[in-house]
């Protein structure tokens, strides 16, 4: 089965970081893309990085450039997002997934004081 | 960066009604469009990929269809369980841009 699982999120404070973490299994990790989205609280989706199969591209929204790094490890089947400098606008379910593809169930992250 | 954008933003339907939804896009993206469901609490769900390709597993009430900047997500005979929101997403370049989605609630 094709799945995808986020861990990592949870309460911090301004200006904290985390590190999300995203594992995969069912499917050939290393030849896929991947991304993360996140949803603010009654928002709508937002995408925030892409990364290549191999890692040597990658993408980033304007508003988490230069806070947040994307990275995988695909000996172990995982994607990861580093995030630092968290702003209360960066509180949101963060998905891991593919564009065009399968999800995962999301993590939620919390901003605040 | 490309822009998306959908309509209508929401709909009241009832069970058994042809439901519609188009999604533009600010510039070409070919085919590079994709649909996906998203109830409260969940994950998007891909419905459909590349425009009209129709997701495994998916029931073939949904469709997608359009090329260039316009196109279209349509569900041929509503069901209870397609109250949802339902959101495009452009893969032609980054950022990867969604549309604001179009919410399906029951009339």
């Amino acid at each position: 089965e094709v799945q995808l699982v986020e861990s990592g999120g949870g309460l911090v404070q301004p200006g904290g970081s985390l590190r999300l973490s995203c594992a995969a299994s069912g499917f050939i990790f290393s030849t896929y893309s991947m991304n993360w989205v996140r949803q603010a609280p009654g928002k709508g989706l937002e995408w925030v990085s892409y990364i290549s199969g191999g890692g040597s591209t990658i993408y980033y929204a304007d508003s988490v450039k230069g806070r947040f790094t994307i990275s995988r490890d695909n000996a172990k089947n995982s994607l990861y997002l580093q995030i630092n400098s968290l702003r209360d606008e960066d509180t949101a379910v963060y998905y891991c997934g593919i564009v065009g593809g399968i999800w995962g169930q999301g993590t939620m992250v919390t901003v605040s004081s | 960066d490309i822009q998306m954008t959908q309509s209508p933003s929401s709909l009241s339907a009832s069970v058994g009604d042809r439901v519609t939804i188009t999604c533009r896009a600010s510039q070409s993206i070919s085919s590079y469009l994709h649909w996906y469901q998203q109830k409260p609490g969940k994950a998007p769900k891909l419905l459909i990929y590349a425009a009209s390709s129709l997701q495994s597993g998916v029931p073939s009430r949904f469709s997608g269809s359009g090329s260039g900047t316009d196109f279209t997500l349509t569900i041929s005979s509503l069901q209870p369980e397609d109250f949802a929101t339902y959101y495009c997403q452009q893969s032609d370049s980054t950022p990867f841009t969604f549309g604001p989605g179009t919410k399906v609630d029951i009339k």
